[in-house]
């Protein structure tokens, strides 16, 4: 199915380990975003790549990285998880606005 | 910057009865405005997207107005059934694709 496709679906980390969140999407998009949703908050942008081979930064990048590795696949990088980080994870691609289009979300729980 | 709003956070009503979901945004040089739905534990699914030079957008049973000069949004869901229920989220959107969203509104609908 066409589709974003988000690994893993869940992950448990203690404080201070890293790990990487992995996004890939088939749908020929140039835009893809990371964003997290945390209780009672809608989602904020932590960075988005607006093309192959470009990355900014959004709403509340700080603790995390990323890397677009092609025009598919764009992952996110904790160096070294905090319990802040605790959240639920989404990528999602876009075709400059239009065509939006979420994966179902990596779950993180860091203690 | 923008700030996204929805009021009420919950909403419940009896089934048949149409549905009425608020969003106010602070900047009214937005580039879209995107209405998603959510059901738990799940991924958002995009429902109707108005651009900045459009009034409204409908589909189906669902109807979104858009009024910039007001800061204002509103999703009309005719004829709610109990698969309505969801959490409902607006965002306002930039030329390049990012989005800042609201909180969402939970959404029951009784039989």
């Amino acid at each position: 199915n066409a589709g974003v496709t988000q690994t893993p679906k869940f992950q448990v980390l203690k404080t201070g380990q890293s790990m990487t969140l992995q996004c890939a999407q088939d749908m020929n998009h140039n835009s893809m975003y990371w964003y997290r949703q945390d209780p009672g908050m809608g989602l904020r942008l932590i960075y988005y790549s607006a093309s192959e081979g470009t990355t900014d930064k959004g709403e509340v990048p700080n603790g995390y990285n990323v890397s677009r590795l092609n025009k598919r696949e764009f992952s996110l990088r904790l160096e070294s998880a905090a319990p802040s980080q605790t959240s639920v994870y989404f990528c999602a691609s876009s075709e400059r606005g239009p065509g939006y289009t979420f994966g179902s979300g990596t779950r993180l729980t860091v203690v | 910057k923008q700030e996204v709003t929805q009021i009420p956070a919950a909403l419940s009503v009896p089934e048949g009865e149409n549905l009425v979901l608020n969003c106010s945004f602070t900047d009214s040089a937005i580039y879209n405005l995107q209405w998603f739905r959510q059901d738990p534990g799940k991924g958002l699914t995009s429902l109707l997207l108005i651009q900045s030079s459009q009034r409204e957008q409908t589909s189906g049973r669902l109807n979104a107005s858009l009024d910039k000069s007001s800061g204002r949004s509103t999703l009309y869901i005719a004829a709610s059934q109990p698969g309505d229920s969801a959490t409902y989220l607006c965002a306002g959107g930039d030329s390049w694709g990012k989005l800042q969203f609201g909180a969402g509104t939970q959404v029951v609908v009784t039989p």
